[in-house]
């Protein structure tokens, strides 16, 4: 099994609806990301946890929210989809060291109409 | 916004060649770590380079950093069709908490 999972691999919905994006890892990692990569480019960062108690926005946390249900469970929401928010959503992890390796999930490909 | 930029943006090679891509990046670093993406895929973690070292292998990688240029370079030797993939560098910076990626190269080693 994957040691970071994500749900669903694949959603197309349609704008102005409540969309919620799943992450779970085996890892035992305290530290988990949600990014964002657009075709073509790199990641950019939407929120990060270091902590269940901790949620930090990052460079582009407008339009989305996060919930840190648990240390092995970290979900992003978007609230109202809008079709620039179509994207290839990436959760990571990272462990308490103060490297900043990321392990990746496979991603969520999310299609809005 | 973007902290590293790599170069080329796109490089076609045949399998047995060597390729080589490069990174720039703005601020401090911490360290500078070199991640592998299949398409579509996940990201996989290939080397990481900390501000102190100037130069690491890892089987047929090498990476080399210079820090007075802000730079880094990725070498994969004896490339095979299988290193298809695009390449990303990205950089943790002294005293921050998260791992800036730039926009990728696009390697196409033909076989």
């Amino acid at each position: 099994d994957a040691d970071v999972t994500q749900t669903p691999r694949n959603r197309i919905t349609k704008t102005g609806k409540r969309i919620m994006l799943e992450c779970s890892q085996t890892k035992g990692h305290d530290r988990m990301y949600w990014y964002r990569q657009d075709p073509g480019l790199g990641l950019q960062l939407i929120y990060y946890s270091f902590d269940v108690k901790d949620i930090n926005k990052g460079e582009i946390s407008d339009g989305y929210s996060v919930s840190r249900q648990a240390q092995a469970k970290f979900s992003l929401s978007l609230e109202s989809a809008i079709p620039n928010q179509t994207a290839l959503y990436f959760c990571a992890t990272s462990g308490a060291g103060n490297t900043g390796e990321l392990f990746f999930g496979e991603g969520s490909r999310l299609t809005v109409l | 916004s973007q902290q590293g930029e790599e170069d080329p943006q796109a490089l076609s090679i045949q399998e047995g060649e060597n390729a080589t891509m490069n990174c720039s990046y703005k601020t401090s670093i911490n360290n500078l770590q070199w991640y592998r993406q299949n398409s579509g895929r996940g990201l996989v973690h290939l080397i990481l380079i900390r501000s102190n070292e100037r130069e690491k292998h890892s089987g047929r990688l090498r990476v080399t950093l210079d820090t007075s240029k802000k730079s880094s370079s990725l070498l994969i030797t004896a490339s095979r069709a299988a290193d298809t993939a695009s390449y990303f560098c990205a950089t943790k910076n002294t005293g921050g908490f998260k791992t800036i990626f730039g926009a990728g190269t696009r390697l196409f080693v033909k076989a």
